[in-house]
């Protein structure tokens, strides 16, 4: 499968703890990008890293790369109850321009 | 806001029925994307759409179909609705001058009773 598998399922932390999600894929890939979605809801583009890259910074976020393991880590810096969401891996192999997503993790940051 | 829309939000349809999706991309992207997000199933890619053209097809069902206008917005017709057709529909968009970021759709919320 192209898909990328998260890891954990789901996630309880309290404010102000880091959070780290993983993400593993079994394809070779052109990118792979974070989204997060609150309940529900549209997804929001959070990062894309590319398969030349091994991190990338973002505000309270962090992403690693290590395609010789093919996986992938997001880490969120200091959590919030508004991070409170789930968190989807994407991958973009290169077959095409379509993104294959994991089960995503759901993250609750309790206050 | 992603600048990608999506009408209608909600939708509440009987089995056998058909229905239309529409989506308008983020000015200036060319690529249109639909995904089907169900419990069971997850987030899928069903089509893509680059400039009118049918570019790549993922798990679409042969009842489902779309088609990308001159002015880039997309419609997807779902037909002979079934029970398990029940899902969150997300459009979106990019302008694939390289492989890269796409941008979704706050989603239309089928219920197919």
């Amino acid at each position: 499968s192209q898909q990328g598998e998260e890891d954990p399922q789901a996630l309880s932390i309290q404010e102000g703890e880091n959070a780290t999600m993983n993400c593993s894929y079994k394809t070779s890939i052109n990118n792979l990008q974070w989204y997060r979605q609150n309940s529900g809801r549209g997804l929001v583009h959070l990062i894309l890293i590319r398969s030349n890259e091994r991190e990338k910074h973002s505000g309270r976020l962090r992403v690693t790369l290590d395609t010789s393991k093919k996986s992938s880590s997001l880490l969120i810096t200091a959590s919030r109850a508004a991070d409170t969401a789930s968190y989807f891996c994407a991958i973009n192999s290169n077959s095409g321009y379509a993104l294959n997503f994991g089960k995503g993790t759901s993250l609750l940051v309790t206050p | 806001d992603s600048g990608v829309t999506q009408t209608p939000k909600h939708l509440i349809t009987a089995t056998g029925q058909r229905v239309t999706l529409r989506c308008s991309p983020r000015s200036g992207d060319l690529s249109v994307y639909w995904y089907q997000q169900s419990l069971d199933q997850g987030l899928q890619f069903l089509i893509q759409y680059y400039n009118g053209e049918e570019r790549a097809k993922g798990n679409i069902l042969e009842r489902f179909s779309a088609q990308q206008f001159p002015d880039l917005h997309s419609e997807l017709n779902l037909s002979s609705l079934e029970l398990g057709d029940s899902a969150l529909y997300f459009c979106a968009s990019s302008d694939d001058r390289v492989v890269g970021t796409q941008y979704f759709g706050p989603g239309t919320r089928l219920l197919v009773l």
